[in-house]
C-alpha cells in the first residue's frame, strides 16, 4: 500500500462548479499536509498548507484535513478555466524518516471547460 | 525576489551517459530537496541537502547523488544512465528544510534517455 493515494482522474468540469478533490494516506507519522497545483510544463506551487484537523479557507479554496480518517480535501469553488491543472497533495512529518522531505499523491488531472 | 532556477531546462542523453542537473535556490534558503517526476510513479523524493549535508535520501539506486556547496546551490548526479530514468527533476528550496517550511519548486529540468 502506498503512504499516499489520490485519484489520478482525471476530472472534467464546467465552469462554476465546484472541484472535490481527495487524498487518504496510511502514515500516522504525516502531521503537515499540502496541496500543490502545477501547471503544464511547470514545477509545483504551493496552494494551501494545514497542520490541524479541521478546515482552512483561502479564497475559493477549502483544505480540509481529517486527521482520525488518515482523509485530506481540498475544495475549489466558482472553479475557472485558469483552474486547469494537476493537483498534488502532498504530506510531511515531524522528525524521523518523514521529516525534510514530502511525500506526494500521483496528482489529479483538472480540466475546467469555459 | 527570484524564484529557485534549475539548469538546464532540457537534456537528452543515451543510456550509459552520465548527467549533472543544477540548482540554485531563493536567496536566503539553505536547505535544498530533489524530487523525480514520472506519468507512472509521480513525485518522488530523492535527496535533501542542508549547508552542504544530506539529511535524508530516498530509495533510489546509488547511480544517484547530489551535493550541495556553500553557497546553498545544488547539483545532483546521476550515472550510467537507463531509459527508466527519463523524468522531470525538481528541485525545491526552503529555509530550514523543516517539515513546518515551505518548500518553493523550480520549473525542473526534462531529462531525456534514448
Amino acid at each position: 500500500q502506498k503512504e499516499v493515494e489520490q485519484d489520478p482522474g482525471p476530472l472534467s468540469v464546467p465552469e462554476g462548479a465546484i472541484v472535490s478533490l481527495n487524498c487518504t494516506y496510511s502514515n500516522s507519522a504525516f502531521q503537515y499536509f499540502m496541496w500543490y497545483r502545477q501547471y503544464s510544463r511547470k514545477g509545483p506551487e504551493l496552494l494551501m498548507y494545514t497542520y490541524s484537523s479541521g478546515n482552512k479557507e483561502d479564497g475559493r479554496f477549502t483544505a480540509q484535513v481529517d486527521k482520525s480518517s488518515k482523509y485530506i480535501s481540498l475544495f475549489i469553488r466558482d472553479s475557472q478555466p485558469s483552474d486547469s491543472a494537476t493537483y498534488l497533495c502532498a504530506m510531511s512529518g515531524k522528525s524521523g524518516g518523514s521529516n525534510y522531505k514530502l511525500t506526494f499523491g500521483k496528482g489529479t488531472l483538472l480540466t475546467v471547460n469555459p | 525576489k527570484a524564484g529557485v532556477t534549475q539548469t538546464p531546462r532540457y537534456l537528452i542523453k543515451t543510456r550509459g551517459q552520465q548527467v549533472t542537473l543544477s540548482c540554485s535556490p531563493i536567496s536566503g534558503h539553505r536547505s535544498v530537496s530533489w524530487y523525480q517526476q514520472t506519468p507512472g510513479q509521480g513525485l518522488q523524493f530523492l535527496f535533501e541537502y542542508f549547508s552542504e549535508t544530506q539529511r535524508n535520501k530516498g530509495n533510489f539506486p546509488g547511480r544517484f547523488s547530489g551535493r550541495q556547496f556553500s553557497n546553498s546551490r545544488s547539483e545532483m548526479n546521476v550515472s550510467t544512465l537507463e531509459l527508466g530514468d527519463s523524468a522531470l527533476y525538481l528541485c525545491a528550496s526552503s529555509f530550514t528544510g523543516q517539515s513546518t517550511d515551505t518548500q518553493y519548486f523550480g520549473p525542473g529540468t526534462r531529462l531525456t534517455v534514448l
